[in-house]
This record gives structure tokens, sequence and C-alpha cells, in this order.
């Protein structure tokens, strides 16, 4: 176990589905991240909060709203996706930078398939 | 942006061969470097990080990994390989000026036959 909890492990949805991807972390840290792990291609930083708030939105298209309301948990709300959508989602937690170690942790994913 | 490019897509080695991964990044900066591991079916996992101080890192499971600045490279190694080190292994560089913002590199599936 590595402190950060995802769930559900796996979900399947149409495209015209609403669901909602959970992070969570107990390892006191102050920022966390969602990536996008595709086949074949490098994992994919989407969004980034520190201290609850957003500092980094890459260029992720809008059916995809993060969801920060603590510093222990993070979200992921979907919504009208697209087959290429389908991936491993990965949460991960850090410290902030400038308070030593700024590893980050990962979490084991939620495998996606869009419908 | 930083990029981080890892060449060796598809490794494959028979147990007790000698492995080295080359990793090279972009920024020319001060950062700070990870190696990650991810077996079948678990979360990624780190190997060994980069900070500052001696340039050769010791990780976990008998990897190593070496700083070399001029070159924008950290490469991982391990002398003898293991049928248990059958992995992907993805190359991490963040800029510490920059927020802590892992950017990855494509990853090396690593198969090792017994």
């Amino acid at each position: 176990e590595t402190g950060v909890t995802q769930t559900p492990r796996h979900l399947v949805m149409g495209m015209t589905n609403k669901k909602s991807l959970k992070c969570e972390q107990h390892l006191g840290h102050n920022a966390m991240y969602w990536y996008k792990q595709s086949a074949k291609k490098p994992l994919e930083l989407m969004f980034v909060y520190s201290l609850e708030e957003r500092v980094e939105n890459n260029s992720v298209p809008s059916r995809f709203s993060p969801e920060c309301p603590n510093s222990s948990h993070l979200f992921l709300h979907l919504h009208t996706l697209q087959p290429e959508d389908s991936a491993l989602y990965l949460c991960a937690s850090s410290q902030e930078p400038g308070r030593g170690n700024t590893e980050a942790f990962f979490g084991q994913g939620t495998r996606l398939t869009v419908v | 942006a930083q990029s981080v490019s890892q060449h060796n897509h598809h490794v494959i080695l028979s147990e007790a061969a000698s492995l080295e991964l080359g990793c090279n990044y972009s920024y020319g900066g001060t950062v700070n470097l990870f190696w990650y591991v991810q077996y079948p079916g678990q979360h990624l996992q780190l190997l060994l990080k980069y900070f500052s101080g001696d340039p050769l890192v010791k990780g976990i499971k008998g990897f190593e990994a070496e700083f070399i600045k001029s070159k924008f490279s950290f490469n991982l190694r391990k002398p003898s390989v293991q049928w248990s080190d059958t992995a992907e292994y993805f190359c991490a560089v963040n800029d510490p000026n920059a927020g802590n913002m892992l950017t990855f590199g494509g990853g090396t599936r690593l198969m090792v036959k017994p």
C-alpha cells in the first residue's frame, strides 16, 4: 500500500454517462495530481492541486472536471467521454516543493473503458 | 517545457544479464530525477531518486542510476537482472522551481527470461 487509494479500480461507462473517480491520500501531503496512462504514450499530467487550489491544467478537455474538496481527497468527474479516453487514470500525491522530499506516491489507478 | 526521452521501448534480457536503460531530459537547470517501476498489475513505485550530492544513486533491489549533468542523462543500471525485474520502468524529472510536477518518459518495458 502506498497511502494513496483510488476507487473504483475498474470502470466501464457509456459515452452519455456521468461518473466520478475518487482518490484519497493518508500521507499528509499538500499536493495531489491526476495522470492519464494510455497504451504506447507517456504518462500525461492532467491536473495539479496544491493546497486545494488548482495550479495546473494541461489543456485537458472540459469533459474531465477535477474537484479537490480538501487536501486528502481528489475527484475526477467524467461526462460525455469518448472511446479514446479509455486509459488508466492515476492519482498521486506529494509534499509541496521547498518542503524537503518531493517524491510522488501513486495510487493503483482506475482502469476506465468508454464504450 | 520539460521533456524526457527513454530511447529503449522494449528490452528483453536473460537472467543474470546486465541492464542499462537510458534516460535523457531537456531542462538545463537544477532538477530532481526519479526512476519509477510498475510491476504487472501493480502501482507505480519509486526505485530511486536524485536530488543533490553524489551523482551515483543507489536504489532498491540492486538498482542504481548515474546523473551526468553534462549529458542531461540519468541512466538506470543493474549488474544482474532477475526474472522478478520484469516490469515497466519510467524515468521522471521535475523542476523544483516550477512546481512539483513530474514529467515522465515514455517508459521501457523490460522482460527477463528465466
